[in-house]
């Protein structure tokens, strides 16, 4: 089965600074992987997917990620954090099931905090 | 847009209880969804569907059942509500589009608290 370790629960960073959140996948074929973002009170909202085409993938809000074969990563950067980046961030890998069925393995997710 | 709209924002109900938690897309998705998010634990897939009258087992079935009579709708059904089960719960949807895909589209969530 795939998954997803997310190797820290809680980032603080400083408006205007960068924004690094770390993801290593474990897969044993070629996953599509996701990050996903969480507001207070509101639903979950895809940031950016990797479906093995450019290892440099690009979402929304000025965030990308870079798929790392060799470390098994799928980093969530950003170069200049703003206040309404404050947000859960979730790493995702897709799981094939037995049944052929495709699912999404979610990591335990990310809290970024950001401070004026 | 894709919604996906949740009956309820916040639920409040009493140990032993029957739950039914509601779901509806707007946009023919094939698949659906339902996960519960915990704190540090992430979000974990109770069931999902296929299609219409298709359902699975997802990876934390047990006390849980669910419903799809409609493409569009999509109920979680708690048979006998209990406290661990207080908990946020996600809905989602999915196209049956090309296999790189996977998005899922989510719902608000709906806090249901068990006491």
């Amino acid at each position: 089965a795939q998954s997803v370790t997310q190797l820290d629960s809680h980032v603080s960073v400083s408006e205007g600074t960068p924004v690094l959140l770390r993801c290593n996948y474990s897969s044993s074929y070629s996953p599509s992987l996701f990050w996903y973002v969480q507001h207070p009170n509101k639903g979950l909202q895809l940031l950016l997917k990797y479906t093995s085409a450019a290892t440099l993938v690009k979402g929304i809000n000025g965030f990308e990620a870079e798929f790392k074969k060799s470390e098994t990563s799928f980093h969530l950067t950003k170069p200049s954090a703003h206040m309404s980046d404050a947000a859960e961030y979730f790493c995702v890998v897709s799981d094939l099931m037995n049944t052929g069925f495709q699912k999404l393995v979610f990591g335990t997710g990310t809290r970024l905090l950001v401070s004026p | 847009d894709v919604k996906v709209t949740q009956s309820s924002r916040y639920l409040v109900k009493r140990t032993g209880e029957k739950v039914f938690l509601e779901c509806v897309q707007d946009m023919d998705h094939e698949n659906m969804f339902w996960y519960r998010q915990d704190p540090g634990l992430g979000l974990r897939l109770i069931y999902f569907s296929y299609d219409v009258k298709m359902k699975e087992k997802g990876d934390i079935p047990e006390g849980y059942s669910v419903s799809r009579e409609k493409k569009e709708r999509f109920s979680l059904i708690l048979e006998s509500a209990s406290t661990n089960q207080t908990s946020m719960y996600l809905c989602a949807s999915r196209i049956l589009a090309g296999a790189s895909s996977y998005e899922q589209y989510f719902g608000p969530g709906t806090r249901l608290t068990v006491t």
